[in-house]
């Protein structure tokens, strides 16, 4: 069965720079959502999209943004990145309103190293 | 916002025998909880989940149980077996079944559970 897609698997960065992470979700997923985890540490949640626009805000930092297109993957943009945002990335994608619960997939992730 | 707790942080148990983690949380509006399984370097991966108009679920040798007055939810494994080591974390959400979408999930800090051969 598909899976969640996310690209690229490992990222390294220098600070200042910006990265752009991409999520493919599971065919006929309607909703996003972006989790990043440290070292060590539960993940945590930034941002969801449902239909293309934004449904709900965690602790995403001023300096990341994210969508969702039209072919309903979407793109975390990172800018001026510190040595602190270095963690693992995931994406997650569920169907909203299926009448088993808004079960959500996670993908495999994207390893980012600022250094 | 909502505040979920997990316990233990360890747990060691002997194969063949039952492991038990357990969950609080704040929100009394949250409805959906999944529990998640993550081995090292993949992503979590979705066992078992539990809608609050239900007490209890069970999918082979994994159930979960729900207290909403207590705001307590608790995953329990029988008969574990040596591929059942792994971090697990419970959460919890608001999800809209009308339509709307699913707020984020509010993960606990997780159970590195150690299965002893």
């Amino acid at each position: 069965a598909a899976g969640v897609i996310q690209s690229p698997r490992h990222l390294i960065k220098e600070k200042r720079e910006t990265a752009t992470l991409k999520c493919y979700p599971i065919p006929r997923h309607d909703t996003v959502y972006w989790y990043q985890q440290g070292p060590g540490q539960d993940p945590q949640f930034l941002i969801s999209f449902y239909e293309k626009m934004q449904s709900d805000k965690g602790s995403i930092p001023d300096r990341f943004s994210a969508q969702q297109f039209s072919d309903y993957h979407s793109e975390l943009n990172m800018s001026s990145l510190e040595l602190g945002d270095s963690a693992l990335y995931f994406c997650a994608s569920s169907l909203e309103g299926a009448p088993w619960g808004p079960e959500a997939f996670f993908g495999q992730g994207t390893r980012l190293t600022v250094v | 916002g909502e505040n979920v707790e997990q316990h233990p942080s360890t747990l060691s148990v002997q194969e063949g025998d039952s492991a038990v983690i357990k969950c609080t949380y704040s929100d009394s509006a949250s409805n959906y909880f999944p529990w998640y399984k993550q081995e090292l370097g993949k992503g979590p991966q979705l066992i078992i989940d539990i809608r609050s108009n239900v007490g209890e679920k069970k999918d082979q040798r994994i159930a979960v149980t729900l207290n909403k007055t207590a705001k307590h939810f608790s995953l329990h494994i029988t008969e574990t077996q040596p591929e059942d080591s792994a971090v697990y974390f419970c959460a919890a959400s608001k999800v809209v079944y009308s339509g709307g979408g699913a707020d984020g999930l509010t993960f606990g800090k997780g159970t590195h559970l150690i299965i002893q051969p």
